[in-house]
Parts: structure tokens; C-alpha cells; sequence
């Protein structure tokens, strides 16, 4: 079964910096897609970043970037120049390939302070 | 473009009662999922659905637990003799097809609080 772990329940950095959240997974498949999904206290469900297994080069999006290590199963998100609209929960998640269910990190609570 | 449509936002019900809560998917979607999301953890699946049919419902509790999707109107999760237990917040989420060309859009999820 697939698992994914999220190591730190919660961080505070101060606004402009950088931070990086932790994830490791997992899996006995080769193909699979990781994602970042950030929760604001909207509860809102935003896809943040995504990364195929299969490529080698790590996804970015404006400030954020991955650290995909494969070998060694982690899957860690950067956050560049911290905005205080980043406050949220950020929750790493997993995907099959072809399958249906995506499974979730139980999730980092990031605070970013003024 | 509406996104995923959930209702009710905050749901309250005594022990005992059924709770219901509905899900429009995005225009277009016909592929619907549930997840439940107990405080401070993460999403966990429950059940998927596509028009009339469930596909897997491998996370839905066996008993108390039902959802449907019918041809026309909401896909339904319905909740029977609630429990404290049941306490949690209820995502939909939808998608176009399976598989990661098609990601999944949340709605912003139905609070139940079971008094």
C-alpha cells in the first residue's frame, strides 16, 4: 500500500523567506504523480504543484518548486520570497498511475509571520 | 464557470439523526469523488462515483454510509444514525476522467458537527 508522510505538523517563518516542507512516500510503483495541495483556512482545496515520476526535471510554479528525489522517495515543496497570503495547510499527495485515489500526507500547518 | 458546488457549509445534527450532503460537480464532470477529512489530518477517500454507478467504495465505512450520483441532480453522501465519530469535514471533488490528465477540482467541503 502506499503511504505518505509528512514529518513536520507545523512551521512559522517570517514573511520574504524561504521555506522548504518535507514529504516522503511510499510505493512499489515506478509510474506515479506527486502533488502539493495548500488548504487556506477557507478550507479551500488549491493544487499548488505537481510532478510526474518519470520526469527528472523538478516541477516549478512562479515561487514554488519541488525537490524530487526519487531514489530516495521524497518529494519536498520550496516556497521562495514567503507571502503571508501562503499561510495555510499544505498537503502532500500521491497518485498511481491510471489509479483512482489519491492518497494525502496528514499535512504541514505553515504559518507565515508579518 | 462555477467550480464544485458543496452544501450545506456547516452541517449540525444530534447522535441518532441522518445527516445529507450534496455535491455538484463542475459542468461537464462526470466522474465524482468523497473524501473525509477528521481535524488535523489529511484527506482520506471514501468512495467513486460516475453517473448511476459506483466505482470503488473501498474507504466507506460499511455500515451507516451510503452515497449515489443519479443521472440528473447532486451526487449525495448520506450519512445514517450519525455518530460523534462522524465529526469531520466532507470533500467533493470532480474530474472530467481517471487519471492525472484530468484533475481533480475540490469544493470547499461540508463541516459536520455531530452534537
Amino acid at each position: 500500500a502506499q503511504t505518505v508522510t509528512q514529518s513536520q505538523p507545523e512551521m512559522s517563518v517570517q514573511e520574504a523567506e524561504t521555506v522548504t516542507l518535507s514529504c516522503t512516500y511510499d510505493t512499489s510503483e515506478s509510474n506515479y504523480y506527486l502533488f502539493w495541495y495548500k488548504q487556506p483556512p477557507s478550507r479551500q482545496m488549491i493544487l499548488v504543484i505537481r510532478q510526474e515520476a518519470y520526469k527528472q526535471q523538478n516541477a516549478t510554479e512562479n515561487r514554488f518548486s519541488v525537490n524530487f528525489q526519487k531514489a530516495a522517495k521524497s518529494f519536498s515543496l520550496k516556497i521562495s520570497d514567503s507571502q503571508l497570503g501562503d499561510t495555510a495547510m499544505y498537503f502532500c499527495a500521491f497518485i498511481k498511475n491510471r489509479d483512482d485515489k489519491i492518497i494525502f500526507g496528514k499535512g504541514t500547518r505553515l504559518h507565515i509571520l508579518p | 464557470n462555477a467550480g464544485v458546488m458543496q452544501n450545506p457549509r456547516h452541517l449540525v445534527r444530534r447522535r441518532g439523526q441522518e445527516a445529507r450532503l450534496r455535491c455538484s460537480p463542475m459542468k461537464g464532470h462526470s466522474h465524482v469523488y468523497w473524501y473525509r477529512q477528521l481535524p488535523e489530518e489529511g484527506l482520506k477517500f471514501m468512495v467513486y462515483l460516475q453517473k448511476e454507478n459506483i466505482i470503488d467504495e473501498s474507504g466507506m465505512p460499511k455500515e451507516r454510509f451510503s452515497a449515489e450520483f443519479p443521472k440528473e441532480g447532486p451526487s449525495i453522501l448520506r450519512i445514517q444514525q450519525v455518530v460523534r465519530g462522524d465529526s469531520a469535514a466532507y470533500f467533493c471533488a470532480s474530474s472530467s476522467g481517471t487519471g492525472v490528465n484530468s484533475p481533480l477540482h475540490f469544493g470547499n467541503g461540508t463541516r459536520l458537527t455531530v452534537t
